[in-house]
């Protein structure tokens, strides 16, 4: 069965300060993942997207990076601020037809003044 | 930008009332999913459409139904709404299944 695992839960840091969220899964076969930040009342907006060749992407302060052979990602945040409070959600796509997408719980981050 | 519209940010509705959630998306997706979000549990998938009138049960599609008479256009209905449906619903689109997904803002449905 197809999973996408989260870690930490939850995480709180203070503003400035740097946190990586950690994503593992066991998706076959691997077309693609995703991290998407999920404002608190709001739908989930795309970060960055990797496949298989890829092992770092950037968008701004967030980098994240892949390694398919351990079936790990993460995404790190450098120089948190206040507007970065948010879930981040791992999401993992299958080279295999409908509805191929898995979703991770996501990581509940909390930046702190 | 794709654009994803879902038509009601927040919805109070009574047991047994009969609760539709519209959904319109503006760049001639094919793909359309409904999903709800429930603490602790996640993005659950309720149903999909991969085409006009076409339908699929995603993973959870007990009590809802759905509707897509038109591309742009995919509506997800409560037959008679339970409190167990009270969550925060998601719908998303995608322009084929190997790209990600555009998602609407979500409507947080409260059933009393």
């Amino acid at each position: 069965k197809n999973q996408v695992e989260q870690s930490p839960q939850s995480l709180i840091i203070l503003e400035g300060k740097n946190c990586t969220l950690q994503c593992n899964y066991t998706v076959s076969p691997f077309s693609n993942l995703r991290w998407y930040k999920q404002d608190t009342g709001r739908g989930p907006v795309s970060l960055t997207i990797m496949t298989f060749s890829e092992n770092t992407k950037s968008n701004g302060r967030y980098t994240a990076t892949l390694d398919a052979d351990t079936k790990q990602s993460s995404l790190h945040i450098t120089a948190s601020q206040l507007s970065d409070s948010a879930s981040y959600i791992c999401v993992v796509s299958a080279n295999s037809g409908y509805s191929t997408l898995t979703f991770g719980k996501g990581t509940m981050l909390l930046v702190s003044p | 930008d794709v654009k994803v519209t879902q038509s009601s940010r927040y919805l109070v509705k009574r047991t047994g009332e009969k609760v539709f959630l519209e959904c319109v998306q503006d760049m001639d997706h094919e793909n359309m999913f409904w999903y709800r979000q429930d603490p602790g549990l996640g993005l659950r998938l309720i149903y999909f459409s991969y085409d006009v009138k076409m339908k699929e049960k995603g993973d959870i599609p007990e009590g809802y139904s759905v509707s897509r008479e038109k591309k742009e256009r995919f509506s997800l209905i409560l037959e008679s709404a339970s409190t167990n449906q009270t969550s925060m619903y998601l719908c998303a689109s995608q322009s084929d299944f190997n790209y990600g997904y555009t998602f609407g803002s979500g409507t947080r449905l409260t059933v009393v």
